[in-house]
Protein backbone atom coordinates (compact mmCIF):
# COMPACT_ATOMS: atom_id res chain seq x y z
CA UNK A 1 0.00 0.00 0.00
CA UNK A 2 0.95 3.95 -0.43
CA UNK A 3 3.05 4.95 2.64
CA UNK A 4 3.94 8.46 3.84
CA UNK A 5 4.16 11.12 1.03
CA UNK A 6 5.63 14.75 1.63
CA UNK A 7 5.98 17.56 -1.17
CA UNK A 8 7.61 18.88 -2.25
CA UNK A 9 11.00 17.17 -1.69
CA UNK A 10 13.08 19.77 -2.26
CA UNK A 11 12.59 23.52 -1.41
CA UNK A 12 14.41 27.03 -1.79
CA UNK A 13 13.53 29.88 -0.72
CA UNK A 14 15.14 33.29 0.55
CA UNK A 15 15.41 34.90 3.80
CA UNK A 16 12.57 36.08 5.40
CA UNK A 17 9.82 34.22 2.86
CA UNK A 18 6.74 31.89 4.13
CA UNK A 19 6.96 28.39 3.26
CA UNK A 20 4.20 25.15 3.49
CA UNK A 21 5.25 21.55 4.24
CA UNK A 22 2.88 19.22 3.09
CA UNK A 23 2.66 16.10 5.04
CA UNK A 24 0.13 13.13 3.53
CA UNK A 25 0.27 10.16 6.14
CA UNK A 26 -0.57 6.79 5.71
CA UNK A 27 -4.52 6.40 5.39
CA UNK A 28 -6.51 5.35 8.77
CA UNK A 29 -2.92 6.52 10.80
CA UNK A 30 -4.55 8.77 13.52
CA UNK A 31 -1.58 9.88 15.37
CA UNK A 32 1.04 12.37 12.52
CA UNK A 33 4.75 13.72 14.14
CA UNK A 34 7.06 15.83 12.22
CA UNK A 35 10.74 15.74 13.03
CA UNK A 36 13.12 18.11 11.82
CA UNK A 37 17.09 17.00 10.48
CA UNK A 38 20.09 18.53 9.96
CA UNK A 39 23.35 17.42 8.64
CA UNK A 40 24.94 14.96 10.33
CA UNK A 41 22.03 14.54 13.40
CA UNK A 42 19.39 12.84 14.22
CA UNK A 43 16.05 13.58 13.98
CA UNK A 44 14.48 16.01 16.50
CA UNK A 45 10.74 16.27 17.60
CA UNK A 46 8.47 18.96 16.47
CA UNK A 47 5.28 17.91 16.97
CA UNK A 48 2.72 15.46 17.40
CA UNK A 49 -1.10 15.24 16.11
CA UNK A 50 -3.39 13.02 17.28
CA UNK A 51 -6.48 12.97 14.66
CA UNK A 52 -7.38 16.84 14.18
CA UNK A 53 -5.38 18.51 17.31
CA UNK A 54 -2.01 18.52 18.47
CA UNK A 55 -1.45 16.75 21.63
CA UNK A 56 2.57 17.89 21.84
CA UNK A 57 4.44 20.97 20.21
CA UNK A 58 6.78 21.33 22.48
CA UNK A 59 9.17 20.48 19.90
CA UNK A 60 8.56 23.77 17.82
CA UNK A 61 11.50 26.10 17.98
CA UNK A 62 9.33 29.26 18.46
CA UNK A 63 6.14 31.18 17.33
CA UNK A 64 7.61 30.91 13.30
CA UNK A 65 6.52 27.62 13.52
CA UNK A 66 3.10 26.26 13.50
CA UNK A 67 0.82 22.93 12.00
CA UNK A 68 -2.37 21.99 11.18
CA UNK A 69 -4.41 18.94 10.36
CA UNK A 70 -7.69 20.23 9.86
CA UNK A 71 -9.25 16.80 8.99
CA UNK A 72 -7.09 14.52 11.11
CA UNK A 73 -5.62 13.14 7.87
CA UNK A 74 -2.89 15.76 5.28
CA UNK A 75 -0.98 18.33 7.73
CA UNK A 76 0.98 20.82 6.82
CA UNK A 77 3.71 22.53 8.64
CA UNK A 78 3.98 26.60 8.14
CA UNK A 79 7.19 28.48 8.76
CA UNK A 80 6.94 32.54 8.79
CA UNK A 81 9.84 34.79 8.47
CA UNK A 82 12.29 31.87 6.98
CA UNK A 83 15.98 32.39 8.51
CA UNK A 84 19.39 30.39 6.83
CA UNK A 85 19.39 28.39 10.53
CA UNK A 86 15.65 26.28 8.95
CA UNK A 87 18.05 24.88 6.96
CA UNK A 88 17.10 21.07 7.27
CA UNK A 89 15.76 18.19 6.09
CA UNK A 90 11.62 17.94 7.47
CA UNK A 91 10.39 14.41 7.77
CA UNK A 92 6.83 13.44 8.85
CA UNK A 93 6.06 10.25 10.24
CA UNK A 94 2.60 8.13 11.09
CA UNK A 95 1.11 5.70 13.16
CA UNK A 96 -1.75 3.75 13.56
CA UNK A 97 -2.43 4.80 17.13
CA UNK A 98 0.35 6.63 19.55
CA UNK A 99 3.60 5.55 20.83
CA UNK A 100 2.48 5.37 24.12
CA UNK A 101 0.34 2.50 22.66
CA UNK A 102 3.71 0.56 21.17
CA UNK A 103 2.93 1.49 17.97
CA UNK A 104 5.95 1.54 15.13
CA UNK A 105 6.30 5.15 13.08
CA UNK A 106 6.44 5.33 9.23
CA UNK A 107 8.38 8.03 7.75
CA UNK A 108 7.94 9.90 5.02
CA UNK A 109 10.90 10.57 2.45
CA UNK A 110 11.35 14.22 3.64
CA UNK A 111 11.46 17.76 2.56
CA UNK A 112 14.70 19.19 2.21
CA UNK A 113 14.19 22.93 2.63
CA UNK A 114 17.26 25.07 1.89
CA UNK A 115 17.14 29.02 3.13
CA UNK A 116 19.58 31.49 1.39
CA UNK B 1 15.16 15.34 29.46
CA UNK B 2 16.21 12.11 27.33
CA UNK B 3 19.46 11.78 25.87
CA UNK B 4 20.70 9.24 23.39
CA UNK B 5 24.34 8.51 22.19
CA UNK B 6 25.55 6.06 19.76
CA UNK B 7 29.06 4.83 19.81
CA UNK B 8 30.74 4.83 17.24
CA UNK B 9 29.81 7.73 15.32
CA UNK B 10 31.40 5.86 12.13
CA UNK B 11 32.78 2.49 11.55
CA UNK B 12 33.91 0.67 8.15
CA UNK B 13 34.98 -2.38 8.24
CA UNK B 14 35.35 -5.31 5.59
CA UNK B 15 32.77 -7.35 3.81
CA UNK B 16 32.02 -10.60 5.60
CA UNK B 17 32.60 -9.24 9.53
CA UNK B 18 30.14 -9.21 12.49
CA UNK B 19 29.73 -5.81 14.16
CA UNK B 20 27.81 -4.30 16.93
CA UNK B 21 26.71 -0.77 17.02
CA UNK B 22 25.56 0.86 20.87
CA UNK B 23 22.93 3.25 22.26
CA UNK B 24 22.72 4.41 25.50
CA UNK B 25 19.91 6.27 26.62
CA UNK B 26 19.22 8.54 30.04
CA UNK B 27 15.91 7.79 31.09
CA UNK B 28 14.73 4.43 31.68
CA UNK B 29 11.07 5.17 31.49
CA UNK B 30 10.60 4.45 27.94
CA UNK B 31 7.77 2.56 25.79
CA UNK B 32 10.29 0.93 23.47
CA UNK B 33 13.20 1.67 21.34
CA UNK B 34 13.37 0.93 17.53
CA UNK B 35 16.56 0.89 15.23
CA UNK B 36 16.46 2.30 12.36
CA UNK B 37 18.24 2.63 8.77
CA UNK B 38 18.51 5.52 6.88
CA UNK B 39 19.80 5.75 3.21
CA UNK B 40 21.50 9.32 1.89
CA UNK B 41 18.58 11.30 0.89
CA UNK B 42 16.03 8.95 2.14
CA UNK B 43 13.23 8.33 5.57
CA UNK B 44 14.36 5.93 7.75
CA UNK B 45 13.60 2.49 7.49
CA UNK B 46 12.58 1.04 10.88
CA UNK B 47 14.47 -2.41 11.16
CA UNK B 48 13.44 -3.82 14.61
CA UNK B 49 11.45 -2.17 17.59
CA UNK B 50 12.00 -3.66 21.10
CA UNK B 51 9.21 -3.02 23.53
CA UNK B 52 10.14 -2.33 27.20
CA UNK B 53 9.01 -5.79 28.64
CA UNK B 54 11.51 -7.54 25.64
CA UNK B 55 15.21 -8.04 25.94
CA UNK B 56 15.63 -8.74 22.50
CA UNK B 57 14.50 -8.79 19.08
CA UNK B 58 15.84 -10.53 15.61
CA UNK B 59 15.40 -10.33 11.95
CA UNK B 60 17.65 -12.23 9.65
CA UNK B 61 21.02 -11.39 10.29
CA UNK B 62 20.18 -8.36 12.49
CA UNK B 63 19.65 -8.82 16.30
CA UNK B 64 18.58 -5.93 18.67
CA UNK B 65 19.28 -6.22 22.74
CA UNK B 66 17.65 -4.11 25.22
CA UNK B 67 18.76 -3.70 29.01
CA UNK B 68 16.11 -0.81 30.12
CA UNK B 69 17.46 -0.40 33.71
CA UNK B 70 20.62 0.50 32.62
CA UNK B 71 19.93 2.40 29.74
CA UNK B 72 21.56 0.01 26.82
CA UNK B 73 21.16 -1.12 23.60
CA UNK B 74 22.76 -3.02 20.34
CA UNK B 75 22.45 -3.95 17.42
CA UNK B 76 24.33 -6.85 15.98
CA UNK B 77 24.81 -7.09 12.78
CA UNK B 78 25.79 -10.88 11.36
CA UNK B 79 27.88 -10.99 8.25
CA UNK B 80 28.18 -7.76 6.45
CA UNK B 81 27.97 -6.84 3.64
CA UNK B 82 27.98 -3.69 1.43
CA UNK B 83 24.55 -3.49 0.90
CA UNK B 84 24.34 -2.82 4.51
CA UNK B 85 26.05 0.39 4.52
CA UNK B 86 23.96 3.31 5.35
CA UNK B 87 23.32 5.20 8.45
CA UNK B 88 22.02 3.49 11.61
CA UNK B 89 19.77 5.49 14.12
CA UNK B 90 18.55 4.26 17.53
CA UNK B 91 15.45 5.83 19.14
CA UNK B 92 13.57 5.50 22.16
CA UNK B 93 10.01 6.24 22.74
CA UNK B 94 8.84 8.17 25.81
CA UNK B 95 5.26 8.49 25.06
CA UNK B 96 4.44 10.82 22.75
CA UNK B 97 7.95 11.13 20.56
CA UNK B 98 10.62 9.89 19.44
CA UNK B 99 14.53 10.86 21.05
CA UNK B 100 16.51 9.93 18.34
CA UNK B 101 20.58 9.69 18.99
CA UNK B 102 22.92 11.27 16.20
CA UNK B 103 23.52 7.73 14.24
CA UNK B 104 26.77 5.34 13.45
CA UNK B 105 27.35 6.07 9.37
CA UNK B 106 28.51 2.37 8.39
CA UNK B 107 30.27 1.60 5.62
CA UNK B 108 30.74 -2.00 4.20
CA UNK B 109 33.85 -2.36 2.13
CA UNK B 110 33.52 -5.20 -0.83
Amino acid sequence: GAGVSQTPSNKVTEKGKYVELRCDPISGHTALYWYRQSLGQGPEFLIYFQGTGAADDSGLPNDRFFAVRPEGSVSTLKIQRTERGDSAVYLCASSPGGLSAGDTQYFGPGTRLTVL
Amino acid sequence: KQEVTQIPAALSVPEGENLVLNCSFTDSAIYNLQWFRQDPGKGLTSLLLIQSSQREQTSGRLNASLDKSSGRSTLYIAASQPGDSATYLCAVNGGNKLVFGAGTILRVKS
